[in-house]
């Protein structure tokens, strides 16, 4: 069993449009993070989310962590082809252990 | 040198062959982690270390073996590997265990074949 579902695991649009790519699951995390990773490359950390209900933006990347810290959103406006690569959540469940989502594939089209 | 860096990158070995995996941090961090990322499948974490202890073995068989001689280095000695151990197998680090502070910070990863 999952315990950080993401969705959707592939993601294919145009340069320019909009997306959200989300993250759920029915365990309470203290923390959540999002990660990005490259063809080759090992996961860099985007943003960390603490509070329930806790936006965070990033450019035009806006991380939302649910009221119940049971689940995250990644929204990005106007998407770019430097976007492109594998986008990862990942839960804090104690003692500095980190549960990752299985990843979006983020495909932005020129 | 800067963050964390790991080598070799790229390792092709036969099943019988003995090899190791380096990961060093330049980071100044106390923990260290090594996982391993399968296609399709979501990160796995291997081991933990904190402040050179072992604090996690997440039921890793025991052809695969760590070491910690050190806060800033992390190796994974591999003998009598199986195919299905092919992956890519990257190494993390974070500044400091017992606290909320959860960001790890990640290495290139070493892309494993194993024929």
């Amino acid at each position: 069993t999952q315990l950080l579902e993401q969705s959707p695991q592939f993601l294919s649009i145009q340069e320019g449009e909009n997306l959200t790519v989300y993250c759920n699951s029915s365990s309470v995390f203290s923390s959540l993070q999002w990660y990005r990773q490259e063809p080759g490359e090992g996961p860099v950390l985007l943003v960390t989310v603490v509070t329930g209900g806790e936006v965070k933006k990033l450019k035009r990347l806006t991380f939302q962590f649910g009221d119940a810290r049971k689940d995250s959103s990644l929204h990005i406006t106007a998407a770019q082809t430097g976007d492109t690569g594998l986008y990862l959540c990942a839960g804090g469940l104690g003692a500095q252990k980190l549960v990752f989502g299985q990843g979006t594939r983020l495909t932005i089209n020129p | 040198e800067t963050g964390v860096t790991q080598t070799p990158r790229h390792l092709v070995m036969g099943m019988t062959n003995k090899k190791s995996l380096k990961c060093e941090q330049h980071l100044g961090h106390n923990a260290m982690y090594w996982y391993k990322q399968s296609a399709k499948k979501p990160l796995e974490l291997m081991f933990v270390y904190n402040f050179k202890e072992q604090t996690e073995n997440n039921s890793v068989p025991s052809r695969f073996s760590p070491e910690c001689p050190n806060s800033s280095h992390l190796f994974l000695h591999l003998h009598t590997l199986q195919p299905e151990d092919s992956a890519l197998y990257l190494c993390a680090s974070s500044p400091m265990f017992d606290t909320d502070n959860y960001e790890q910070y990640f290495g290139p990863g070493t892309r494993l074949t194993v024929t």
